[in-house]
């Protein structure tokens, strides 16, 4: 049974680039989150998708951004990317009400030069 | 809005001792509680979770928590830790209203000494 897939593993980008991570959910779910973990903190929750529609958003700028799939699978897109960027970018999938609680994949390592 | 407080940054136990990692939320209502464990470099796992009925919830891999709804606490806890238990903890509530989106604490990093 394939969990959450994420690629890549691993990227470096350059200030003000832009760049996209994607993310194949669990084989049965609908609904994909995106969390942001900067080095020594918990996951910031960025937004959420189902059915193809931004459902709830952190408080996240305006240039992350985000798109989902009809086969579900999901990406994260940022836009003139900054320093402060650099962190680990998990993608999360879930049933759409999430009530049998979210499968997390192992993430991106994003690094902003 | 929920919030998750883990007021140990980290914990060093030694290999076969007890473990209790303390985590504390806010939320209006009943909320739903979770605690995951990350390895280095690793996405996380989920422990365990607690939605509605018995307060003492068992997880995987002999953890269990406690939900006291009077101290707004979900206790983890462990009889014996092993080398391998060496990770970071995050305990997380999400909105029992809502779609349960984690909202997580910063972690406690767990430390095992042989």
């Amino acid at each position: 049974d394939a969990g959450v897939t994420q690629s890549p593993t691993h990227l470096i980008k350059t200030r003000g680039q832009q760049v996209t991570l994607r993310c194949s959910p669990k084989s049965g779910h609908d609904t994909v989150s995106w969390y942001q973990q900067a080095l020594g903190q918990g996951p910031q929750f960025i937004f959420q998708y189902y059915e193809e529609e931004e459902r709830q958003r952190g408080n996240f700028p305006d240039r992350f951004s985000g798109h989902q799939f009809p086969n579900y699978s999901s990406e994260l897109n940022v836009n003139a990317l900054l320093l402060g960027d650099s962190a680990l970018y998990l993608c999360a999938s879930s049933l759409h009400h999430g009530g049998y609680g979210y499968t997390f994949g192992s993430g991106t390592r994003l690094t902003v030069v | 809005a929920q919030s998750v407080t883990q007021p140990d940054i980290h914990i060093t136990v030694s290999e076969g001792a007890s473990l209790e990692l303390r985590c504390n939320y806010s939320y209006g209502a009943t909320p739903y509680l979770f605690w995951y464990v990350q390895s280095p470099g690793q996405g996380l796992q989920l422990l365990l979770k607690y939605f509605s009925g018995d307060t003492l919830v068992q997880g995987i891999k002999g953890f269990e928590a406690e939900f006291k709804r009077s101290q707004s606490s979900f206790n983890l806890r462990k009889p014996s830790v092993h080398w391998s238990d060496a990770a970071e903890y995050f305990c997380a509530v999400g909105a029992s209203g809502g779609s349960y989106i984690p909202t997580f604490g910063r972690g406690t990093s767990l430390i095992v000494h042989p």
